[in-house]
């Protein structure tokens, strides 16, 4: 079946520290490819996503590119802020079936 | 603004209480979910309805029902919960259902069952 994995939390940075999640994916077929984030106090907000192989989604200075070599579809960010503290969770949707989520990780950028 | 919005945010009750949690969205959309986000867990999808028809309903205990009387309103209602239910409840729509547009969110209402 379908299945996302998530690198475990809680990931503590200093600002403008290099931000790497790592999440990779079972499925079959092609699926569509997105994170979320959860920002404390709030519901999740699309981040980013990719529909196909080699796509790089970007968003606030977020990218992920979908690598199905690798199965995997990692969130990147060169220099984080305080504001981005929040939980990441990636996330997959095959054509026809629902969306499947990563448990998510916590991510804390200290000043 | 998410265009998703549920209420009550927060809420507390007994075990022997009935209470219904509220979700409205106004973005046009066709589908609308009910989650389940417990501490260190994945979301757990509950219900899902499209054109307020259910269309999913993911083995979810029966002191949870879902109502669909639109497709701009949602509603779950609770009776005679555990404390294990305690959690934070998400709604969230949809364009279309099983495509691969993405969700849309409200903020949630946070439950505790005491």
């Amino acid at each position: 079946g379908n299945s996302v994995t998530q690198m475990e939390g809680p990931v503590t940075l200093s600002e403008e520290a290099f931000l790497t999640i790592n999440c990779t994916y079972t499925a079959t077929g092609y699926p569509s490819l997105f994170w979320y984030v959860q920002y404390p106090g709030e519901g999740l907000q699309l981040l980013l996503k990719a529909t196909k192989a080699d796509d790089k989604g970007s968003n606030k200075g977020f990218e992920a590119t979908y690598r199905k070599e690798t199965t995997s579809f990692h969130l990147e960010k060169g220099s984080v802020q305080v504001s981005d503290s929040a939980v990441y969770f990636c996330a997959l949707n095959n054509q026809g079936g629902k969306l499947i989520f990563g448990q998510g990780t916590e991510l804390s950028v200290k000043p | 603004e998410t265009g998703v919005t549920q209420t009550p945010r927060h809420l507390v009750m007994g075990m022997t209480n009935k209470k219904s949690l509220k979700c409205e969205q106004h973005l046009g959309h066709n589908a609308m979910y009910w989650y389940k986000q417990s501490a260190k867990k994945p979301l757990e999808l509950m219900f899902v309805y499209s054109l307020e028809e259910r269309v999913e309903n993911n083995s979810v205990p029966s002191r949870f029902s879902p109502e669909c009387p639109n497709s701009s309103h949602l509603f779950l209602h609770l009776h005679t919960l555990q404390p294990e239910d305690s959690a934070l409840y998400l709604c969230a729509s949809s364009p279309r259902d099983r495509d691969n547009s993405p969700l849309h969110f409200g903020n949630g209402t946070r439950l505790t069952v005491t």
